[in-house]
């Protein structure tokens, strides 16, 4: 069993389109995170939360919305895609705020 | 706001032999916790282990060892017996207990196993 998921692995697509990545954790933890790691492979916290709610979201352009319909789910929307947009994006979940984090595989994103 | 500071890109190591990743980082709190993760060409990232700052005793999980140095603010990865699936990126990391926030990483040492 996956403890932390995402889908999908690989995500192609234009300019301008709008996709999601879907996140789900089955360890039961109350925190779920989006990080982005760029080409150079620098992560860096995108949003935090916490029983379904927004706790931190650092610099990110309002493209990208995070939506949390369960505490097991963390999904992110992202709204006209742009060539800087390209990176590896990583759900991770943990039991309490700032713990030990638990990754899923990472998504792969390529904008064309 | 905390920082993560790994000075090495790149290091290499023969097999079987033993590999010391540098990592500093910087902070004024006292309580908070340190963790080594390590990403494979897979690109999972795997918790390799962790440190309270609490504990003077470093951790150890099999042939990876920690040097926590709390007033140097400094915390190194030992890794012994070094085998061809070490090789990866290894990430420090830091979060704080106090506060909101979030988990710190360094920019990561890349770790090559040579046969």
């Amino acid at each position: 069993d996956t403890a932390v998921s995402q889908t999908p692995k690989y995500l192609v697509t234009q300019m301008g389109n709008d996709k999601s990545i879907k996140c789900e954790q089955n360890l039961g933890h109350d925190t779920m995170y989006w990080y982005k790691q760029d080409s150079k492979k620098f992560l860096k916290i995108m949003f935090s939360y916490n029983n379904k709610e927004l706790i931190i979201n650092e610099t990110v352009p309002n493209r990208f919305s995070p939506k949390s319909p369960d505490k097991a789910h963390l999904n992110l929307h992202i709204n006209s895609l742009e060539l800087g947009d390209s990176a590896v994006y990583f759900c991770a979940s943990s039991q309490i705020l700032n713990t030990e984090a638990f990754f899923g595989q990472g998504t792969r994103l390529t904008v064309v | 706001a905390q920082t993560v500071t790994q000075s090495q890109p790149e290091m290499s190591v023969q097999e079987a032999e033993t590999v010391t990743l540098s990592c500093t980082y910087d902070t004024s709190e006292n309580n908070y916790y340190l963790f080594w993760y390590k990403q494979p060409p897979s690109r999972q990232m795997i918790l390799v282990i962790r440190q309270e700052a609490y504990k003077q005793q470093n951790a150890t999980e099999n042939r990876f060892s920690v040097n926590f140095q709390k007033a140097a603010k400094s915390f190194s990865l030992k890794i012994s017996d070094s085998q061809l699936g070490d090789t990866a990126m290894y990430f420090c990391a830091y979060y704080s207990s106090s506060g909101n926030t979030p988990l710190v990483f360094g920019k990561g040492t890349r770790l090559s196993v040579i046969a």
